[in-house]
C-alpha cells in the first residue's frame, strides 16, 4: 500500500530536549515536505526536500531542521524544543514538487511543555 | 479526532444537496490550483486539481471552476454526503522555480443527515 508513515504519532517533551520525528514514504517520490498546522493558521511549510541531501527552508524553518541521506526517509529535528512548536506536524511526498499530488501522512502531535 | 481549526469558515449542508465551497486566490501568476480534503484526525487527502489554462474540470461527484478574471477558485461537491464532513483546503502553486504552494486557511464542511 503507497503510504507515508510518520512516529511517533503522539509526544509530550519538556523545553530543550532534542527529538527526532521520522518520516518515510514507499513510493519512490523525489519531493518531501514538512508542515506544522495550528488552529486558524492552515498548513504552514516548514522544510522541503526535492530530491536527495537538496533541503530547502519554507515558510517557517526557526527551531527545525531535516536531512534527506535517502531517497525514502526525511526526518523532522527539533534541537532544542520550545512550547511555541507544541503543534500538528504533517510529513508529505509527491514525485515531483509540489503541485504534484502530495500525500500525506497521519500526523504527529506534538506537545512541549 | 483531532481539532484542526478554530474559527473557519463554516458551511452546513443538508445529506443530499450539492455544496459549493469558495476560495479566493491571491497571485495572478500563479497557473495550478488544487483541492485537498482533510477529515478529523487525519492528514490532508488530494481531490481534484486544475490547471489556469481551464476554467472547469469534473471529477467523481467534485467539480472545480476556475474564475482567473476575479481569481477565484470554487469545489461543487453534489449529493453531499455525511463521508464529506471534513475541512478543504485550497491550494495555488506554480509560480517561480519550486512551484510553490499557497494554502489557503480551509473551509469546514459540516454534512446534516
Amino acid at each position: 500500500e503507497a503510504q507515508v508513515t510518520q512516529n511517533p504519532r503522539y509526544l509530550i517533551t519538556v523545553t530543550g530536549k532534542k527529538l527526532t520525528v521520522t518520516c518515510s514514504q514507499n513510493m519512490n517520490h523525489e519531493y518531501m515536505s514538512w508542515y506544522r498546522q495550528d488552529p486558524g493558521l492552515g498548513l504552514r511549510q516548514i522544510y522541503y526536500s526535492m530530491n536527495v541531501e537538496v533541503t530547502d527552508k519554507g515558510d517557517v524553518p526557526e527551531g527545525y531542521k531535516v536531512s534527506r541521506k535517502e531517497k525514502r526517509n526525511f526526518p523532522l529535528i527539533l534541537e532544542s524544543p520550545s512550547p511555541n512548536q507544541t503543534s500538528l506536524y504533517f510529513c508529505a511526498s509527491s514525485w515531483a514538487d509540489p503541485t504534484s499530488k502530495q500525500y500525506f501522512g497521519p500526523g504527529t502531535r506534538l506537545t512541549v511543555t | 479526532g483531532e481539532s484542526v481549526g478554530l474559527h473557519l469558515p463554516t458551511l452546513s449542508v443538508q445529506e443530499g444537496d450539492n455544496s459549493i465551497i469558495n476560495c479566493a486566490y491571491s497571485n495572478s501568476a500563479s497557473d495550478y490550483f488544487i483541492w485537498y480534503k482533510q477529515e478529523s484526525g487525519k492528514g490532508p487527502q488530494f481531490i481534484i486539481d486544475i490547471r489556469s489554462n481551464m476554467d472547469k474540470r469534473q471529477g467523481q461527484r467534485v467539480t472545480v471552476l476556475l474564475n482567473k478574471t476575479v481569481k477565484h477558485l470554487s469545489l461543487q461537491i453534489a449529493a453531499t454526503q455525511p463521508g464529506d464532513s471534513a475541512v478543504y483546503f485550497c491550494a495555488e502553486g506554480g509560480a517561480g522555480n519550486n512551484r510553490k504552494l499557497i494554502w489557503g486557511l480551509g473551509t469546514s464542511l459540516a454534512v446534516n443527515p
